[in-house]
């Protein structure tokens, strides 16, 4: 089960910037770890879009951007693309778990 | 240019067993833990079990502790996942992912595969 909360679904139009939660806890988040965020496009496998809270692999836009405070973290889309229509994921570990947790996961929309 | 491709996947009665596969390539297999993450029809990512670079350090999920078992062959430079006793909540795509350090914990998933489709249903 998911211990990492995001809302189901935002929205936005072409060029507007949208903003994703992540919502954890103490034993996650609160506890230092590192918070990464995937994209995951219809039918395809997820790509690794932000990792280390906020640092963008080669070749992500940097219209993509991640923030990390306390026991949340937020991942910001800004100039919002039709293309970037994607279920977006974050992910931490978990000291309790002792694994790896993701989170709820996010549709993002274009209107 | 890293490559993972997975195999293995199928269709399989409750109670069964199965061998996924990870074959990759582009990189020293050695100095990346391991990781296997799976998503259910319509649901979204879970984490199921990562081995460390080495091969000694491996962790599972606690939906499928004591069932399945990660391995890596780095002669063959092949990632695996032996699932046994398996349950109809097990139907997923699953997703093996190379970790972003040797270390099996608190480290970013860098690189997919594709995915291979497990099914189980009698």
């Amino acid at each position: 089960q998911s211990v990492l909360t995001q809302p189901p679904s935002v929205s936005g139009a072409p060029g507007q910037r949208v903003t994703i939660s992540c919502t954890g806890s103490n034993s996650n988040i609160g506890a230092g770890y590192d918070v990464h965020w995937y994209q995951q496009l219809p039918g395809t496998a997820p790509k690794l879009l932000i990792y280390d809270n906020n640092k963008r692999p080669s070749g992500v836009p940097d219209r993509f951007s991640g923030s990390k405070s306390g026991t949340s973290a937020s991942l910001a889309i800004t100039g919002l693309q039709t293309e970037e229509e994607a279920d977006y994921y974050c992910q931490a570990y978990d000291s309790s778990l002792s694994g790896f947790v993701f989170g709820t996961g996010t549709t993002v929309t274009v209107l | 240019e890293v490559q993972l491709l997975e195999s293995g996947g199928g269709l399989v009665q409750p109670g069964g067993s199965l061998r996924l596969s990870c074959a990759v390539s582009g990189f020293t297999f050695s100095k990346y833990a391991m990781t296997w993450v799976r998503q259910a029809p319509g649901k979204g990512l879970e984490w199921v079990s990562t081995i460390g670079g080495r091969g000694d350090a491996t962790y599972y999920a606690d939906s499928v502790k004591g069932r399945f078992t990660i391995s890596r062959d780095i002669s063959e430079n092949t990632l695996y996942l032996q699932m046994n006793s398996l349950r109809a909540e097990d139907t997923a795509i699953y997703y093996c992912a190379r970790a972003g350090t040797v270390l099996a914990i608190a480290t970013e998933f860098d690189s997919w595969g594709q995915g291979t489709v497990v099914s189980v249903s009698s």
